[in-house]
């Protein structure tokens, strides 16, 4: 089975340009979540989804942030105009939503360089 | 909201050793799981070890152990006979239940950095 699959691993854009970073769930798994992680410090939740739903995103910046998980298809993180602050680590994790299987298990990660 | 502290940022032991690392929390709910991912230089997180808030019995998992505290909010990790393996950064993290099959968001504590010498 593979694991929670995410591309690309590494994402160069310039100052003002778009970046989407897409994220494959584990076979079966129907909930996927975003985290950000700046230099030195510990993940930030961004988003939770499942299948065409966006269940909290309190998380997310107000603005040129998105994030999608349709039907069919990887989930998505959109970010527009990038900005240098928006350089970080972004992981995605992804869960069966089951009581009895609760784990999160997370994706290698994109390391987004915004120059 | 949920807090999660680390208070050591980094932590060192000699192979074979033992090692403990900290984690409070502070949480107005009382039902809630926590846990321990470890972050190689790989960056990958993997997780170590989990903790239902509603056992009272502190979880193991081979060398790692935990050592739960509900009343204190406290959450450390034990790690026995500690391995050049087990280098990495190491974070507790809180887990709110949102009722019926939905899971909620993980809150991270700031990460401990754990090496281990030869």
């Amino acid at each position: 089975n593979a694991g929670v699959m995410q591309n690309p691993r590494h994402l160069v854009r310039r100052r003002g340009q778009e970046a989407r970073l897409r994220c494959s769930p584990m076979k079966g798994h129907s909930h996927v979540y975003w985290y950000r992680q700046l230099p030195e410090e510990g993940l930030k939740f961004m988003v939770y989804l499942q299948k065409e739903n966006i269940i909290d995103e309190s998380g997310m910046p107000k603005e040129r942030f998105s994030a999608e998980f349709p039907k069919e298809g990887p989930s998505i993180l959109r970010i527009q105009q990038v900005v240098r602050g928006d350089s970080a680590a972004y992981f995605c994790a992804s869960s069966p939503g089951s009581r009895e299987r609760d784990e999160q298990f997370f994706g290698p990660g994109t390391r987004l360089t915004v120059l | 909201a949920q807090t999660v502290t680390q208070s050591q940022p980094e932590m060192s032991v000699q192979e074979a050793e033992t090692v403990t690392l900290s984690c409070t929390y502070d949480t107005s709910e009382n039902n809630y799981y926590l846990f321990w991912y470890k972050q190689p230089p790989s960056r990958q997180m993997i997780l170590v070890i989990r903790q239902e808030a509603y056992k009272q019995q502190n979880a193991t998992e081979n060398r790692f152990s935990v050592n739960f505290q509900k009343a204190a909010k406290s959450f450390s990790l034990k790690i026995s006979d500690s391995q050049l393996g087990d280098t990495a950064m190491y974070f507790c993290a809180f887990m709110k239940l949102l009722g019926g099959t939905s899971y909620g968001k993980l809150t991270f504590g700031q990460g401990t950095i754990l090496t281990v010498h030869p």
